[in-house]
């Protein structure tokens, strides 16, 4: 299965808010509630930072937050900090026992 | 904490074999389902193989169905990967992941071990 679609970037100023997009089909982000994204800073392990769409694991900042509206998920970092600069990944469940990520979208904060 | 220590990375030849494994601690591994997710160099995360908890549910990726086989051994806190059939394209960063309670997200990674084939 391909890459599901994300901007390849994104900027903030720190302060500011950024959305970034993860656009799937009725087979894996339409249809289902394990949409999750990662955190990577370069050379390391990804973290996660949110799952089942809209929540956030024990110690993850409330700067961020996901949702999802029919095919597309979303993922926004309010009050923008210098560390948030990193690549951001999206992944769902499909609807045929397998798993899909998001191409990635790298986030440069000015 | 929770720590998942991948090794048996390195280089092989194209058409050749290789077998991962990740060592996990500081949670109940034999009721945690696992994954093995890659990240070829300046790429993004492709999602590899998955494990139910007692092994009994195995799901492969198109790109290496029926070339790698994922297990698991529980008296040792163990996941594997087993690779065979290596192609240029199996290249990458290989880590393992465990399951988030089963809502089938990646929950913990390991740091991750390389895999490079090369002639």
């Amino acid at each position: 299965q391909s890459a599901l679609p994300q901007p390849a970037s994104v900027s903030g100023s720190p302060g500011q808010s950024i959305t970034i997009s993860c656009t799937g089909t009725r087979s894996d982000v339409g249809s289902s509630n394990s949409v999750s994204w990662y955190q990577q800073h370069p050379g390391k392990a990804p973290k996660v930072i949110i799952y089942d769409v809209n929540k956030r694991p024990s110690g993850v900042s409330n700067r961020f937050s996901g949702s999802k509206s029919g095919n597309t998920a979303s993922l926004t970092i309010s009050g923008l900090q210098a560390d948030d600069e990193a690549d951001y990944y999206c992944s769902s469940y499909t609807d045929s026992d397998s798993w899909v990520f998001g191409g990635g979208t790298k986030l440069t904060v000015l | 904490q929770v720590q998942l220590v991948e090794s048996g990375g390195g280089v092989v030849q194209p058409g050749g074999s290789l077998r991962l494994s990740c060592a996990a601690s500081e949670f109940t591994f034999n009721s945690t389902a696992m994954y093995w997710v890659r990240q070829a160099p300046g790429k993004g995360l492709e999602w590899v193989a998955f494990i139910k908890y007692d092994g009994s549910s195995r799901y492969y990726a198109d790109s290496v169905k029926g070339r790698f086989t994922i297990s698991r051994d529980n008296s040792k806190n163990t996941l594997y990967l087993q690779m065979n059939s290596l192609r240029g394209e199996d290249t990458a960063v290989y880590h393992c992941a465990k399951d988030g309670w089963g809502s089938w997200y990646f929950d913990v990674w390991g740091r991750g071990t390389l895999v490079t084939v090369s002639s």
